[in-house]
């Protein structure tokens, strides 16, 4: 099994759609919680950052992280074409130096 | 700003050549990350350093070579290269190496190896 599970997608949805993206993690000492956004061949960008459970909101993102479930999600609201990109979670905990453990990263396309 | 920096954009190399990619930060980070991503893959982790000293290296092959010049910049050089090595080679860095520190990526440099 592996740490982060992430479904790979592709998720298509009409613009304006609500989407949510999501991951499941087996590692209950993950403290630190992130989504990137990365368009096609270009390095990924950081969305959102967390440490606790609960959310936490920056404009059409929302952040949610429940540790009891070992489950983290990202809402777009109003969701735009320029959305379309591979959205990627990431976590990591004190005392690994940093290393961030990787979902396998979900594809989604935002239709007109 | 939360700018990293990578030059070239797209690299390619014969397996005897010898090149190198270039990283910069100016965000006075003092961690700073090489890692290799494949196609519909997440990012893997090759190395990192802290203060300019190596600090983590994830068994990478020999062919690929590290260096941290200062706090800004980081190389990675590269010496008979296979073409399995074909990827984006993305760099990163952050504030420091605690486990909380959010790492900021650059637009990577993508290689191919003939």
């Amino acid at each position: 099994q592996k740490e982060v599970e992430q479904d790979p997608g592709p998720l298509s949805v009409p613009e304006g759609a609500i989407v949510s993206l999501n991951c499941t993690y087996s590692n209950s000492a993950f403290q630190y919680f992130m989504w990137y956004r990365q368009y096609s061949r270009k390095g990924p960008e950081l969305l959102m950052y967390t440490y606790s459970s609960g959310n936490k909101e920056d404009g059409r993102f929302t952040a949610q992280v429940d540790k009891s479930s070992k489950y983290i999600s990202l809402f777009i609201r109003d969701s735009q074409p320029s959305d379309s990109a591979t959205y990627l979670c990431a976590m990591s905990y004190t005392g690994t130096a940093s290393k961030l453990t990787f979902g396998t990263g979900t594809r989604l396309q935002v239709t007109l | 700003d939360t700018e990293v920096t990578q030059t070239p954009k797209h690299l390619v190399m014969g397996m005897t050549n010898k090149k190198s990619l270039k990283c910069e930060q100016h965000m006075g980070h003092r961690a700073m990350y090489w890692y290799k991503q494949k196609a519909k893959k997440p990012p893997e982790l090759m190395f990192v350093y802290s203060y300019e000293k190596l600090s983590i290296n994830e068994s990478v092959p020999s062919r690929f070579s590290p260096e941290c010049p200062n706090s800004s910049l980081l190389n990675l050089h590269l010496h008979a290269l296979q073409p399995e090595d074909s990827a984006l080679y993305l760099c990163a860095s952050s504030q420091a190496l605690s486990g909380g520190d959010t790492q900021y990526f650059g637009p990577g440099t993508r290689l191919t190896v003939l």
